[in-house]
């Protein structure tokens, strides 16, 4: 049963400490998005690559977040310094890059900033 | 641009009533559409998709969705509810380059 994995699944840390999520797409799927979710703005887009190459980070802070896919089967998402503010759940989605939107997420990572 | 609307924040039923979730979407060409079910603190399960052709589609767990191109609306059925179907719905338009935009979500509560 392929699935997208996402570790950690929770993360608790201190504000100004580096986090870093880790997405492992389906295998074979070239699309991979970084999503945030939270009550207050239900699911953000924060970055989005097709080939390993990153299309499209505009939803993202820039200062502070950075999205690479070191390899195709590894998609990483860093904060650094972390915020109370980042608190969120973050999920990772991937797809078959066909055009047509269909995306398959992981479980997600909850984050608490404290 | 793009942009779906789910105008019920939250829906209750009864379990073994029907159901019937709302979404219209705006986008100026044919549509990509897809409803997303998200369970207590899981990810988001692709329930169904409509590409083209035959304009009700079904999906997993008993879900259907119809398309209507004159009302830019693509709500999410079930005939039946169980009390497993509890969660967060989420309708979502294609965005062009395999992107999506979601809307806000309809929560669904189950009276027993």
């Amino acid at each position: 049963d392929a699935r997208v994995t996402q570790t950690p699944r929770h993360k608790v840390t201190e504000m100004g400490q580096e986090v870093t999520m880790r997405c492992q797409p389906i295998l074979g799927h070239n699309t991979v998005f970084w999503y945030r979710q939270t009550m207050m703005q239900g699911l953000e887009l924060l970055a989005y690559f097709r080939n390993r190459a990153p299309l499209d980070d505009s939803g993202m802070p820039k200062d502070r977040f950075s999205a690479e896919m070191p390899d195709a089967t590894l998609a990483t998402l860093k904060i650094q310094p972390s915020e109370p503010r980042d608190s969120a759940v973050y999920f990772c989605a991937s797809g078959l890059g066909q055009g047509l939107g269909e995306q398959y997420f992981g479980p997600g990572t909850r984050l608490t900033v404290t | 641009a793009q942009s779906v609307t789910q105008p019920d924040i939250h829906i209750t039923v009864s379990e073994g009533a029907s159901l019937e979730l709302r979404c219209n979407y705006s986008y100026g060409a044919t549509p990509y559409l897809f409803w997303y079910v998200q369970s207590p603190g899981q990810g988001l399960q692709l329930l169904l998709k409509y590409f083209s052709g035959d304009t009700l589609v079904q999906g997993i767990k008993g879900f259907e969705a119809e398309f209507k191109r004159s009302q830019s609306s693509f709500n999410l059925r079930k005939p039946s509810v169980h009390w497993s179907d509890a969660a967060e719905y989420f309708c979502a338009v294609g965005a062009g380059d395999d992107k999506i935009i979601f809307g806000k979500g309809t929560r669904l509560h189950i009276l027993p």
